[in-house]
């Protein structure tokens, strides 16, 4: 099993421009969730999903949006970058059993110049 | 709002000492604690799981204490490696239907040979 992969590793974007960043998992987990890391911030939840077609605000969802159309697959877009939103994002997932344990992907390096 | 602390930021110990990690939280209302590891330049991996009912779970050198009337988790280390250097987060997890986790900034280990 590949667990948890995000496309792509590394991007830079101009102040403005539009990305997706695509989460897919093979766990068969129902939830899926994105985070941004910051310096001295930890890691903040940005938007989740607790099923197939299903999303919600987390923590700092401004300036993102999200979509679960497939129960694998996890997006989130920026639709004008902007340089605040410089950052690492990680995707993860988790079962909806009795502990709800979260499995990270390797994390997306962007960079709003 | 539950706030997550932990200390210290960083740590530097020889190899071979055992050592302990400590994290703290306000809302002593949680559904578990996870704690992960986090190399440089790398995603997160899930270390241990203690859920609310629990006072502690180990892996192999690793063990994981929770004092939740208190809003406490230890992380004990045991005969630390080299390979132990990393970033460790805590994080824990509301109860009802909140799927969110709220993390720690994390403590910075360095095991030196």
């Amino acid at each position: 099993n590949a667990g948890v992969t995000q496309t792509p590793k590394f991007r830079v974007l101009k102040t403005g421009q539009s990305m997706t960043l695509l989460c897919a998992q093979d766990m068969n987990h129902e939830y899926m969730y994105w985070y941004r890391q910051d310096p001295g911030m930890g890691l903040r939840l940005i938007h989740y999903s607790v099923g197939e077609g299903t999303t919600a605000k987390g923590e700092v969802p401004d300036g993102y949006n999200v979509s679960r159309l497939k129960k694998q697959n996890f997006l989130l877009g920026l639709e004008s970058a902007a340089p605040s939103q410089t950052s690492v994002y990680f995707c993860a997932s988790s079962y909806s059993g009795t502990t709800y344990e979260q499995y990270f992907g390797p994390g997306t390096r962007l960079t709003v110049t | 709002k539950q706030e997550v602390t932990q200390i210290p930021a960083a740590l530097s110990v020889p190899e071979g000492e055992n050592l302990v990690l400590n994290c703290s939280f306000t809302d002593s209302a949680i559904y578990n604690l996870q704690w992960f590891r986090q190399d440089p330049g790398k995603g997160l991996t899930s270390l241990l799981l203690i859920q609310s009912s629990q006072r502690e779970q180990t892996s192999g050198r690793l063990n994981a204490s929770l004092d939740k009337s208190s809003g406490r988790s230890t992380l004990y280390i045991a005969a630390s490696q080299p390979g132990d250097s990393a970033t460790y987060l805590c994080a824990v997890r509301g109860g009802g239907s909140n799927y969110k986790l709220t993390f720690g900034k994390g403590t910075l280990l360095t095991v030196n040979p």
